[in-house]
């Protein structure tokens, strides 16, 4: 399996660009990198995914490296909202599912 | 709000006692995972339903069932409760099962607590 490596915590000021990092070094050509966070203990929230290219929506920006082996989410301005545990995820085979491990604690300070 | 529904929000039971958790997915979503959260278990997935079949089981007790109905809503029944039983129980649903279009949007999640 696929597996993720992702900092424990990390401090971002208030309004500025938070880059979270994940490596998956072992992934497959056909697995997909997605990206959730978890704030208190709220449902696990969708944030963005993607296979090859560098993906954007409305909440964030993931930059893929070109060898796949890993990847940045990006918030380009973030807000105290945003403190949260995030998870990076390798999608597994088709018709597995999620595997989440600890993630990285976002704090973002005023 | 992800469109997820799980009811209760809360269920406190001592232990031995039976409970059932119930889920409705997001409209149009035909599946829908358990997962359960513990301090320090971290989130597990449990089981995944695809149009009323099972699809893939993880690390779900015997103890544990779980079914997905006809109007697709599920139901996750815990039996024998233990104290370790307490924990947050979150559903999860997604359209398909296509990589790439099976994103999982997450509902609030069932506090459970055993005493």
């Amino acid at each position: 399996d696929a597996k993720t490596t992702q900092p424990p915590s990390m401090d971002c000021a208030e309004g500025r660009a938070a880059n979270l990092p994940c490596n998956h070094s072992t992934i497959s050509g056909n697995e997909y990198v997605y990206w959730y966070r978890q704030i208190h203990s709220q449902g696990p929230q969708y944030i963005i995914h993607g296979l090859k290219n560098n993906e954007t929506n409305e909440m964030a920006s993931l930059i893929i490296t070109e060898d796949r082996k890993s990847s940045t989410l990006i918030l380009p301005h973030a807000t105290l909202r945003d403190t949260a545990v995030y998870y990076c995820i390798v999608r597994l085979r088709y018709g597995q599912n999620f595997v989440f491990g600890p993630g990285t604690r976002l704090s973002v300070l005023p | 709000d992800s469109g997820v529904t799980q009811t209760p929000k809360h269920l406190i039971t001592a232990t031995g006692q039976r409970v059932t958790l119930r889920c409705s997915p997001r409209s149009g979503d035909l599946s829908v995972y358990w997962y359960q959260q513990s301090l320090d278990q971290g989130l597990q997935f449990l089981i995944q339903y695809y149009n009323g079949e099972e699809r893939a089981k993880g690390n779900i007790l015997e103890r544990f069932s779980a079914q997905q109905f006809p109007d697709l809503h599920s139901e996750l029944n815990l039996s024998s409760l233990e104290l370790g039983d307490s924990a947050l129980y979150f559903c999860a649903s997604s359209p398909t099962g296509t990589p790439g279009e099976d994103t999982q949007y997450f509902g609030p999640g069932t506090r459970l607590t055993v005493l």
